[in-house]
């Protein structure tokens, strides 16, 4: 089974300052990777995704993750955030192997980024 | 394209009444994924359906169930509610045929409210 673990429920950062959101997952097997975001009562909308390749991920709004194997982590990062960023962000995996698999995202609870003026 | 559409988006239901949830995915997605959404238990995976049959069950009791038309529309349903089931359930469309690398694009959900 896979399970997704976001350290931190919130937080809270300045507008313009950098920011770190950590994922971390346990997998018997390989899997593929997600960051969602969800803004107020809105659905989920893809930032990025890790299939293969090279382990730095660059998503859309400026944001990016790291792919670390040994660490099992997929850590979201974002060099300066606006107040438009403050949203619930979602860590996700799936299994990689076979169509079995398709659809089913194991998420983790959710990090809320507060971005302060 | 048009994105994921979910009705209703808002619903109140007493407990012990049935609901009927409907998703509309974008136009060439034969997958459709359910998922539960409460504070507590966070996003949990219900079910998908591909081609009109159940792919991928998650650990949801037999109250909770769902279809998929041959337009790919998907219905989920919902017997005998509980208090518990109060939540935002979302829908998501990909698809379906890229073993999990395809992107899951979700609808803006259905708020359910048991009273």
């Amino acid at each position: 089974a896979q399970s997704v673990t976001q350290l931190d429920s919130q937080v809270p950062v300045f507008e313009e300052a950098p920011v770190e959101l950590r994922c971390n997952y346990s997998s018997s097997v390989s899997v593929y990777l997600f960051w969602y975001v969800q803004y107020p009562n809105q659905g989920l909308q893809l930032l990025l995704k890790y299939l293969s390749g090279s382990t730095l991920v660059k998503g859309i709004n400026g944001f990016e993750a790291e792919f670390n194997k040994s660490q099992t982590s997929f850590h979201l990062r974002k060099p300066s955030v606006h107040i438009s960023d403050t949203a619930e962000y979602f860590c996700a995996v799936t299994r990689v192997h076979g169509s079995s698999n398709t659809g089913k995202l194991i998420f983790g609870q959710g990090t809320t980024l507060q971005v302060k003026p | 394209k048009a994105g994921v559409t979910q009705t209703p988006r808002y619903l109140i239901k007493t407990r012990g009444q049935q609901v009927t949830l409907s998703c509309s995915p974008i136009s060439g997605h034969r997958s459709v994924s359910w998922y539960q959404q409460t504070p507590g238990q966070g996003l949990q995976f219900l079910f998908e359906y591909f081609s009109e049959t159940q792919r991928n069950k998650g650990n949801f009791p037999g109250r909770f169930s769902g279809r998929q038309f041959s337009n790919s529309r998907s219905e989920m349903n919902v017997s005998t509610l509980e208090l518990g089931d109060s939540a935002l359930y979302l829908c998501a469309s990909s698809s379906g045929l890229a073993g999990g690398t395809d992107t899951q694009y979700f609808g803006p959900g259905t708020r359910l409210t048991v009273l």
